[in-house]
């Protein structure tokens, strides 16, 4: 079963920073959280991944909570194309990506 | 990064028959695994494929209905026997290093039973 829980949808205006939650109570010391998102009939598209420090790239930046209880996606500035479903993910022991439901993130113009 | 390729993009196919999709990475990769992604929903995990040995596969998968082949460390393909119309979905190929490295997904391959 998937160890994270993230919000069914969540709406956006374009320009602004997009902050995407997501709670992963149960992870182990050694997994990752990754982040993916899914445009509507493409393949996943990988965003970011981070262990317990902050992590930040040209895509968007991930904020992990000190405990790693939970984390936070960043998009700074949200774009119409940035609509998709978006995947939080904690990488297993066996190095599986186990996929919840994710959230439905809309730009709205 | 890799790059997936994924063939065939799409197909249709009639009930009974198998089809096999074909999964190139463009760099040894460590691990390979194979999704389903049925309409409206997330990916479900069918196996992890292993080289030069037999897959591992997720409960509610077996090799009969999808046996799974990887000759090497860039190269994999997922064979979906005796179909149905329940089979219908997208079948996605993903691939990449060990812990902390990044995952990469093909762009999936559609399929259609009729």
């Amino acid at each position: 079963d998937a160890k994270t829980t993230q919000p069914t949808s969540m709406d956006c205006a374009e320009g602004r920073a997009a902050n995407l939650p997501c709670n992963h109570s149960t992870i182990s010391g050694n997994e990752y959280v990754y982040w993916y998102r899914q445009i509507h009939s493409q393949g996943p598209q990988y965003i970011i991944h981070g262990l317990k420090n902050n992590e930040t790239n040209e895509m968007a930046s991930l904020i992990i909570t000190e405990d790693r209880k939970s984390s936070t996606l960043i998009l700074p500035h949200a774009t119409l194309r940035d609509t998709a479903v978006y995947y939080c993910i904690v990488r297993d022991s066996n190095y599986q990506l186990i996929w919840g439901a994710g959230t439905k993130l809309i730009i709205k113009p | 990064s890799a790059v997936i390729s994924q063939k065939p993009s799409r197909d249709i196919c009639q009930r009974g028959t198998s089809l096999t999709i074909q999964c190139q990475v463009d760099s040894q990769v460590t691990m390979m695994f194979w999704y389903r992604q049925q309409p409206g929903q997330s990916l479900t995990l069918i196996a992890t494929a292993n080289q030069g040995s037999e897959a591992t596969y997720e409960s509610g998968f077996v090799i009969d209905k999808f046996p799974i082949s990887r000759p090497n460390l860039t190269f994999s393909t997922l064979t979906v026997s005796n179909l149905s119309p329940e089979d219908s979905s997208i079948y996605l190929c993903s691939g990449g290093q060990g812990a902390g490295n990044t995952i990469y997904f093909g762009e999936g391959s559609w399929l259609t039973v009729v």
